[in-house]
C-alpha cells in the first residue's frame, strides 16, 4: 500500500513553545490530508481537514490559531501546535486520502510538553 | 454529523474461540468503511477495506462485512490468537474519516 511518513515520531517540548510535526505522502498525491488526536485509551478524534492549497478546516472545538495547519503541495501538510501548553501533550497521526479511496496513515506523533 | 460507534468496548476471550466485532455509523452515505488494529502506543495498521458497493472483504482468519442501509459494518475474527489482542478501530468515509470508539480485545492462551 501507499506510505505515508509522519515526523517525528516522538517529540519533547516545553511548555510556551511550537512544535511542528510533518505528515508526507511518500508514493502518490494526497489531495486531502486529516490530522488526528488521541488521548490514551481513548478513540482518535478529527481535529481537521486540510486540502492542497485551501485553508484548513477545522472541526468544532479545535482552536486553529492554536494548531496551525499548512498543505502547501499534493505530499506535504504541516501541524504547528503553538504556545504548546501540559494539555496539549497527545498523539497525533495524520492521514492521506486520494479521492473515495482508502486512507493511509502516518506512523503519529508522540508530543509530551512539559 | 457522523456517529460512529463500536460494541462492545472491550472483549476478553481464550484463544480459539471466533469473535463478532459491531460497529455502527448514523451516516449512510458512505464512500467506504474501514477497519484497523492499534497496539497499545502503535499507530493503525489497515486490516479491510470495504468500499460503499461491496457486502464483505476477507483477509485470512478477518471478514468485514458491510450492510450501508443499515449502518453497520461487522468484523469476524476466525479462532483468536493471543497475536490478536489489540484495539480495533472502524472507520466510515464519507468526506471525512470518522472513527468509532475502539473495541479493545484480549486473547489469552
Amino acid at each position: 500500500g501507499a506510505v505515508v511518513s509522519q515526523h517525528p515520531s516522538w517529540v519533547i517540548c516545553k511548555s510556551g513553545t511550537s512544535v511542528k510535526i510533518e505528515c508526507r505522502s511518500l508514493d502518490f498525491q494526497a489531495t486531502t490530508m486529516f490530522w488526528y488526536r488521541q488521548f490514551p485509551k481513548q478513540s482518535l478524534m478529527l481535529m481537521a481537514t486540510s486540502n492542497e492549497g485551501s485553508k484548513a478546516t477545522y472541526e468544532q472545538g479545535v482552536e486553529k490559531d492554536k494548531f496551525l495547519i499548512n498543505h502547501a503541495s499534493l505530499t506535504l501538510s504541516t501541524l504547528t501546535v503553538t504556545s504548546a501548553h501540559p494539555e496539549d501533550s497527545s498523539f497525533y497521526i495524520c492521514s492521506a486520502i486520494t479521492g473515495a479511496t482508502e486512507a493511509f496513515f502516518g506512523q503519529g506523533t508522540r508530543l509530551t510538553v512539559v | 454529523k457522523q456517529e460512529v460507534t463500536q460494541i462492545p468496548a472491550a472483549l476478553s476471550v481464550p484463544e480459539g474461540e471466533n469473535l463478532v466485532l459491531n460497529c455502527s455509523f448514523t451516516d449512510s452515505a458512505i464512500y467506504n468503511l474501514q477497519w484497523f488494529r492499534q497496539d497499545p502506543g502503535k499507530g493503525l495498521t489497515s486490516l479491510l477495506l470495504i468500499q460503499s458497493s461491496q457486502r464483505e472483504q476477507t483477509s485470512g482468519r478477518l471478514n468485514a462485512s458491510l450492510d450501508k442501509s443499515s449502518g453497520r459494518s461487522t468484523l469476524y475474527i476466525a479462532a483468536s490468537q493471543p497475536g490478536d489482542s489489540a484495539t480495533y478501530l472502524c472507520a466510515a468515509n464519507t468526506d471525512k474519516l470518522i472513527f468509532g470508539t475502539g473495541t479493545r480485545l484480549q486473547v489469552f492462551p
